[in-house]
């Protein structure tokens, strides 16, 4: 595997069901990002782990909680959703230091919510 | 009014053509610009970085960036099918916040 994978690329769900999408990065970076992408709008940025210690968490609703075990994995646990949470859920690594810092992004998990 | 502005399009060209995406934006806290691609069922892939103000070329890709008017561009040069994508503004305080703004996007046909 290289680069940024996600795990599962569809999945649909009950509101009442519990899941969790997994990404893991091949990359070597220590700092990883969970992004949603619904239609027509922007990327929004969710939750950003640096060295495994969340740093950000853009006002998300509790029914999202990300969790990241290592420098290489994230996962978002998800449960009781809402079907305006459909969308795609993008993760992203990158390495933090001077200068630019570019953000390598997964292929995304379309999530529908019925 | 939203931090970046960007037409969603879609926008129609046919192959050879001269496309010009563009961005504004309301921060002028913002000193690095990116633009991202993103093909159908894959992630966003970086395809240039600028730096404050100014041009940069990369083969058939520009990308502008002018700060006094809060306006960025990104020209592609003998547009191919392959290019056939969504376009994405980003942008960044620092090169290294990690908390990108993302414009919403514009969809890109090339038609051979």
């Amino acid at each position: 595997e290289t680069g940024v994978t996600q795990t599962p690329r569809h999945l649909v769900m009950g509101m009442t069901n519990k899941k969790s999408l997994k990404c893991e990065q091949h990359l070597g970076h220590n700092a990883m990002y969970w992004y949603k992408q619904s239609a027509k709008k922007p990327l929004e940025l969710m939750f950003v782990y640096s060295l495994e210690e969340r740093v950000e968490n853009n006002s998300v609703p509790s029914r999202f909680s990300p969790e990241c075990p290592n420098s290489s994995h994230l996962f978002l646990h998800l449960h009781t959703l809402q079907p305006e949470d459909s969308a795609l859920y993008l993760c992203a690594s990158s390495q933090p230091g001077l200068g630019f810092n570019e953000q390598f992004f997964g292929p995304g998990t379309r999530l529908t919510v019925l | 009014q939203k931090e970046v502005e960007q037409d969603p399009g879609p926008l129609s060209v046919p192959e050879g053509a001269i496309v010009s995406l563009n961005c504004t934006y309301s921060n002028s806290a913002f000193q690095y610009f990116m633009w991202y691609r993103q093909y159908s069922r894959k992630g966003p892939e970086l395809l240039m970085y600028t730096y404050s103000s100014g041009n940069k070329e990369d083969g058939r890709f520009t990308a502008q960036v002018d700060k006094s008017s809060k306006y960025i561009s990104l020209f592609i040069r003998d547009s191919q099918p392959s290019d056939s994508a969504t376009y994405l503004c980003a942008m960044d305080r620092s090169g290294n916040t990690g908390k990108l703004i993302f414009g919403q996007g514009t969809t890109l046909q090339v038609k051979p």
